[in-house]
């Protein structure tokens, strides 16, 4: 069965630099979502992206976060300098097209670990 | 806006006892509902779904019926295992399908 992946599966980072967490979502989807879950707290929605823009974002994604697909198969989420509180792990998940609610596929998820 | 509430954890059962894991939600329109599952170290799996009222989504002997009445989606299983030990996300798609909403998630540990 296809799935989202994610990589790398553990990210540690300086407070202030730059990380990019990467996703493949499933080859024929078209809707890209990326989702935060810190440590023993709900998974909290973040973006989502269609048609190489994005269409909605929570008050989480702020001007520190971007959103990119690169190139036909990557959907990257780039954090540009960041914060302690930015730990957390980091979902990317691709929805298709079709039937209206179908459900978003998820993957493994990226362990972001500031220091 | 919309949202979900969900049974705090962590919860315990002995092997083949009945499971109930309580969800309610709000939301405007006719959202879709999902019970995702995270087993220990991997990330979210969908477990079933209910696209509208009164269906039933089932999967592995887990069920959980979209009750719009009493505006609830409960998971309901009965007889778990130990292998059912896992983290258990009840999550609402809004009319779009575009922004899903979970609930806090509830810890389940099944004993032998």
């Amino acid at each position: 069965e296809p799935e989202v992946t994610q990589t790398p599966s553990h990210q540690v980072t300086q407070m202030g630099q730059e990380v990019i967490l990467r996703c493949v979502p499933i080859s024929n989807h078209l809707y890209f979502y990326w989702y935060r879950q810190i440590l023993g707290q709900k998974v909290e929605f973040l973006v989502s992206f269609y048609n190489n823009e994005i269409s909605e974002k929570s008050e989480i994604f702020d001007d520190q976060f971007s959103v990119e697909r690169p190139d036909g198969s990557n959907f990257t989420l780039k954090i540009r300098s960041t914060k302690l509180e930015d730990s957390a792990m980091y979902f990317c998940a691709s929805r298709g097209q079709g039937v209206r609610n179908q459900p978003q596929h998820f993957g493994d998820g990226t362990r972001l670990s500031i220091l | 806006g919309d949202s979900v509430t969900q049974m705090e954890g962590p919860v315990t059962l002995s092997e083949e006892a009945f499971l109930t894991i309580n969800c309610t939600y709000t939301a405007t329109g006719y959202p879709s509902l999902f019970w995702y599952v995270q087993y220990p170290g991997e990330g979210l799996q969908l477990l079933l779904k209910a696209t509208k009222a009164d269906d039933k989504g089932s999967n592995k002997g887990f069920e959980a019926t979209y009750r719009k009445e009493t505006t609830s989606f409960h998971l309901e299983k009965g007889s778990v295992q130990v292998s059912d030990s896992a983290v258990y996300f009840c999550a609402l798609s809004e009319s779009t399908g575009n922004q899903f909403y979970f609930g806090t998630g509830t810890s389940l540990t099944v004993i032998p």
